[in-house]
């Protein structure tokens, strides 16, 4: 159980075109869904919170319309990176809460996504 | 503001020996601690979480203690494998949620065979 899903893995992309990464959870709802953005042999930095219905909510210094965010439904959310350049180029990470409390309100996470921009 | 220190960078032991991962944090509030693994290339997986209404959680090889007067928790791993090699992170709650975390910096633990 506790499973989210993060596609795609790997996305290779050229400089200035968009990308969308999708994050499901698959066994449990989540109104609240996180985005995480980590480099190389560092901790996680959290982007930004994204709530079902609602805006996301974005930490300080993250641009929101660069990196786009919609939460359409409990078990979906989706980060676009807008325009992307080399300088986005890292690990992000998406991770669910369990709303109904089936596991017990913790955090798990998405297998991430490899995004490098040439 | 509110952080969590992790202790070692990086752990080399043998296969079979013990291995424990030392965090501070400094949000007396802060009443929820889990552990994530990462494995290259991977998202974090929760391998052992505990409340500050206990001082300690084992589940098989793995084990959590927690000191709330001293505000440090530790990672104790046990009988260590070759799978057990990835980084570690700790993580404290903000206040007494299960969900909005201060994070370590990670340990890289290498079990050398």
């Amino acid at each position: 159980g506790a499973v989210v899903s993060q596609h795609p893995s790997r996305v290779i992309c050229k400089s200035g075109t968009s990308v969308k990464i999708e994050c499901r959870s698959l066994d449990f709802q989540a109104t609240t869904m996180f985005w995480y953005r980590q480099f190389p042999k560092q901790s996680l930095m959290l982007m930004a919170t994204s709530n079902e219905g609602s805006k996301a909510t974005y930490e300080q210094g993250v641009e929101k319309d660069k990196f786009l965010i919609n939460h359409a439904s409990l078990t979906l959310s989706t980060l676009t990176v807008t325009s992307a350049h080399p300088e986005d180029s890292s690990f992000y990470i998406c991770s669910a809460r369990d709303l109904y409390g089936k596991f017990d309100e913790k955090l798990f996470f998405g297998s991430g996504t490899q995004l490098s921009v040439l | 503001g509110e952080n969590v220190e992790q202790h070692p960078s990086t752990l080399s032991v043998q296969e079979g020996d013990s291995a424990v991962i030392k965090c501070t944090y400094s949000d007396s509030a802060s009443n929820y601690f889990p552990w994530y693994k990462q494995e290259l290339g991977k998202g974090p997986q929760l391998i052992i979480d505990i409340r500050s209404n206990v001082g300690e959680k084992k589940d098989q090889r793995i084990a959590v203690t927690l000191n709330k007067t001293a505000k440090h928790f530790s990672l104790h791993i046990t009988e260590t494998q070759p799978e057990d090699s990835a980084v570690y992170f700790c993580a404290a709650s903000i206040g007494d949620s299960n969900y909005q975390l201060i994070w370590g910096a990670g340990t890289k633990l290498i079990i050398k065979p």
